[in-house]
């Protein structure tokens, strides 16, 4: 079945740091990738996706980029912020498809930023 | 503007009681699933719905019962709680199934003694 694989930290970096987070996933067809980003006490957010090879998902600093062959979605940004302590999710769609059957998340980054 | 709520936020439940987890949505939204987290298992799908009248099982169904009778609700039924279904519950929406985000509530943290 589908799965999705990412460091699970904690990661911890200080301000102003360059941030990577990987994620490679194997699934069949051709699915449609996401980051979700969870903050203390709240439920999940859509912060990117893409959905198809070589696709740039971009938001609030964040960047990853679909690469089919390597299989990956890694969560990049330049320069993180205290406000980006939070855990990250990579999922992506269903092997229904429709995706009906929901996404498929990884089991989370905790990502916290020192000042 | 309320997006996807549910009720309670907080339960306590002890071995063999039952109880519903409520969830509503404001969007309109076709498709609404339910998930469980849990740590260092990230979240798993346990039943969804596609429209009105339509469920379907997850991933990790069992113990858990769903229906949809209107397109704004969506309740969570644990018949007989067991510790094993202590976990955060979320509920989550989206325009269609697929590439549409999901929209997710805030959660339930479930306990069962």
């Amino acid at each position: 079945g589908d799965s999705v694989t990412q460091m699970e930290g904690p990661v911890t970096l200080s301000e102003e740091a360059f941030l990577t987070i990987n994620c490679t996933y194997t699934a069949t067809g051709y699915p449609s990738l996401f980051w979700y980003v969870q903050y203390p006490g709240e439920g999940l957010q859509l912060l990117l996706k893409a959905t198809k090879a070589d696709d740039k998902g971009s938001n609030k600093g964040f960047e990853a980029t679909y690469r089919k062959e390597t299989t990956s979605f890694h969560l990049e940004k330049g320069s993180v912020q205290v406000s980006d302590s939070a855990v990250y999710f990579c999922a992506l769609t269903g092997r229904g498809g429709g995706g009906a059957d929901g996404l498929t998340f990884g089991k989370g980054t905790h990502l916290i930023i020192q000042p | 503007n309320a997006g996807v709520t549910q009720t309670p936020k907080f339960q306590v439940l002890k071995t063999g009681q039952s109880m519903t987890l409520q969830c509503a949505q404001d969007m309109n939204h076709e498709y609404m699933s339910w998930y469980r987290q849990d740590p260092g298992m990230g979240l798993r799908l346990i039943h969804y719905s596609v429209g009105a009248g339509i469920t379907d099982q997850g991933e990790v169904p069992n113990g858990y019962n769903v229906s949809r009778s209107t397109t704004e609700d969506f309740p969570l039924r644990l018949l007989s709680a067991a510790p094993s279904q202590t976990s955060v519950y979320f509920c989550a929406s989206s325009y269609e199934a697929g590439n549409s985000p999901l929209h997710f509530g805030n959660g339930t943290r479930l306990t069962v003694t």
